[in-house]
């Protein structure tokens, strides 16, 4: 079955760059059933979705984001990661990693159990 | 930017039948719009309920029901139960490749 997993730092200062990463277990990141994705959620409020990735390397991004997202896959590590740069404490956040079905049936799927990342200096 | 809606909080008693709704600032929500839930406690990853519509995920109770009510996609609980106190995100596919989630209702049981 397959698994997601979120790593990365918990805490990012003001202006930097956030990079976390989301390890595919129990099933290939290539297999192309999937697009992978990130979404976020600041402390009690909705989620977002941040963007996507396929195994092809193909991005799309949230428009809000996009000067500021970066989304890559690394295939030989069955990974994929998010750099979000210039970090404000907007984007302090439970960040997740998640499966998009592509096909007939568009939907997110599996779910990480998101890692928190706290914007201080 | 197109915003997509939903009732910030809603209450049912046990055994009653609630809906929740989804909607879109600027048109009306129709099966393209691929829509699904996912419900959420605190602390916890969504949970996918519902997609493109109205078919649900794997283990998920047929209490549960999507449909397009008007101009909204509409999750509907039948015979709310104590452990659907949750909060409930609909989410939307806008064409070019973006998604955008509804703000999330609160559904309380009592």
């Amino acid at each position: 079955q397959v698994q997601l997993q979120e790593s990365g730092p918990g805490l990012v200062k003001p202006s930097q760059t956030l990079s976390l990463t989301c390890t595919v277990s129990g099933g290939s990141i290539s297999s192309g059933t999937y697009y992978w994705n990130w979404i976020r959620q600041p402390a009690g409020k909705g989620l977002e979705w941040i963007g996507r990735i396929y195994t092809s390397g193909g991005t799309n991004y949230n428009p809000s984001l996009r000067s500021r997202v970066s989304i890559s896959v690394d295939t030989s590590k069955n990974q994929f990661s998010l750099n979000l740069s210039s970090v404000t404490a907007a984007d302090a956040a439970v960040y997740y990693c998640a499966s998009l079905v592509a096909g007939i049936h568009w939907y997110f799927d599996l779910w990480g159990r998101g890692t928190l990342v706290t914007v201080s200096s | 930017q197109t915003v997509v809606t939903q009732e910030p909080s809603l209450a049912v008693s046990p055994g009653g039948t609630v809906t929740l709704t989804c909607g879109l600032s600027s048109d009306s929500v129709s099966a393209s719009h691929s829509p699904s839930w996912y419900q959420q406690t605190p602390g916890q990853a969504p949970r996918t309920l519902i997609y493109s519509t109205n078919i649900r995920t794997s283990g998920v109770p047929d209490r549960f029901s999507g449909s397009i009510l008007g101009n909204k996609a509409a999750l509907t609980i039948t015979g709310a139960q104590a452990d659907d106190e949750s909060d409930y995100y609909c989410v939307l596919y806008l064409g070019s490749a973006i998604w955008v989630f509804g703000g999330g209702t609160k559904l309380t049981v009592l």
